[in-house]
């Protein structure tokens, strides 16, 4: 089966910009998160989606990070403006209670340097 | 959440089996212990999940004692490519919407 999809797969922007990234998960999970991984550190969970409705948005900066899921499929993060700290691996990952591991799968995720 | 305790970093050689231990002290009676795996510019894998005894499949195995307050993840004759992080992760499983937690993971270098 076709993996987690992530575009772009770098990104270089200066502070205050604006940007955005994509997710298409495994066809038919309906969940989906968006994981923040600031170099030497695991990833961070900032927003989860089961079908097209956040289950769990509690560390995601909504001052300036907004996501969306429409039609419970793909998956947009955006990030308005930027900061240097915003400067880290953006993961997007699926699962499916389908799956007998009940593990989740990460994309190859986007990485963002803000200057 | 529980949170879990692994050695920051690892080293090996080639063949050697290598076992890396984690510690949850604080896991609850419905958590699960799952480990993944991270090669730098990918995201995490899957590698093994287990809520009590022994679990084994092609890659790994996973010793979970009574207590179950800590797990070991064990490699058998690791190469080069076993190279990356190992993350412990402690949470409720409920078959896709699990909330799991990384901690900062055990990076492992196998040398020739």
């Amino acid at each position: 089966e076709a993996g987690v999809a992530q575009s772009p797969r770098y990104k270089i922007i200066e502070k205050r910009q604006s940007v955005a990234f994509w997710c298409n998960p495994i066809s038919g999970h309906a969940t989906l998160y968006w994981y923040q991984q600031i170099l030497g550190q695991g990833p961070k969970l900032l927003i989860q989606f089961q079908n097209n409705g956040v289950v769990d948005d509690s560390q995601l900066p909504k001052d300036r990070f907004s996501a969306e899921r429409l039609k419970g499929v793909d998956s947009t993060l955006k990030i308005q403006p930027a900061k240097l700290e915003d400067s880290a691996v953006y993961l997007c990952a699926s699962s499916s209670p389908g799956q007998t591991n009940y593990g989740y799968t990460f994309g190859s995720g986007t990485r963002l340097t803000v200057v | 959440l529980a949170k879990t305790t692994q050695p920051i970093s690892m080293d090996s050689y080639e063949g050697q089996e290598v076992n890396i231990t984690c510690s949850h002290n604080n896991i609850a009676t419905n958590d699960y212990i799952t480990w993944y795996q991270q090669f730098p510019s990918q995201g995490p894998r899957f590698i093994i999940q287990g809520y009590k005894t022994k679990v084994t499949n092609e890659v790994a195995s996973l010793f979970i004692p009574a207590d179950r307050k800590s797990s070991t993840l064990s490699l058998p004759r690791v190469s080069l490519s076993d190279t990356a992080v190992y993350y412990c992760l402690v949470g409720l499983v409920t078959g896709g919407g699990n909330k799991l937690t990384f901690g900062t993971g055990t990076q492992l270098k196998v040398e020739l």
